[in-house]
């Protein structure tokens, strides 16, 4: 099992650039999400989604857009980079119930110049 | 909403023990508890769910007193591998399959065990 992976690693953007991150899971999880990292700011929720075709907005969402068009994808959109989106982003997946865990994948470390 | 994590850092010897707490302003349905390493991603250690338990985990557990919404998360005889940085996730959902689910992490407890 891969569990959730996401590209790339590492990715350098100029401001106004836009670009996709990717994440993929094959656990068949119904509930994926986004989360950005900064130092000192713990984990910030960005977007979620509960199932294809499902999503929401989480605590930071402005600058990102997210879809869900099959169950195991999650892309995160930036539509024009800025420096303040510089960040490690983490996207996560877990079952519907209560006492299931969060899966994270490695991690993306973004840099906007 | 962001649940308060206290102390934002810790430092101990090895073998000694270590407290992190966790509280939010709002009702609790369950708390999460996540380790992470420098440069890696976080990884689950334990889930409370409302109704007070304790539990465990080798020499780390937690206890969740939902009355308080509060969690706190017990380390013993400390391990250099438990170094890095704790973290809690909230959930405010509720026990329906419908809800969203989505959880709430505070800033982090920087832990650094020395030898």
């Amino acid at each position: 099992n891969a569990g959730v992976t996401q590209t790339p690693k590492f990715q350098v953007l100029k401001t106004g650039q836009s670009m996709t991150l990717q994440c993929a899971q094959d656990m068949n999880h119904e509930y994926m999400s986004w989360y950005r990292q900064d130092p000192g700011m713990g984990l910030r929720l960005i977007h979620y989604s509960v199932g294809a075709g499902i999503t929401d907005q989480g605590e930071v969402p402005n600058g990102y857009n997210v879809s869900r068009s099959t169950t195991e994808d999650f892309p995160l959109r930036l539509l024009s980079a800025a420096p303040s989106q510089t960040s490690v982003y983490f996207c996560a997946s877990r079952t519907g119930t209560a006492n299931s865990p969060l899966h994270f994948g490695n991690g993306t470390r973004l840099t906007v110049t | 909403q962001q649940p308060v994590q206290s102390p934002q850092a810790v430092i101990l010897r090895e073998g000694e023990d270590a407290v992190i707490n966790c509280s939010s302003s709002k009702a609790l349905y369950s708390v999460h508890w996540y380790r992470q390493k420098h440069g890696e991603a976080p990884v689950f250690l334990m889930i409370l769910l409302k109704g007070g338990e304790q539990k465990g985990h080798d020499k780390i557990s937690a206890s969740f007193n939902e009355k308080k919404q509060q969690s706190s998360l017990y380390l013993t005889a400390s391990q250099l591998s438990y170094s890095g940085t704790y973290f809690c996730g909230t959930d405010l959902s509720g026990p329906s399959s419908g809800s969203a689910r989505q959880l709430t992490f505070g800033s982090g407890t920087q832990l650094t065990v020395l030898p």
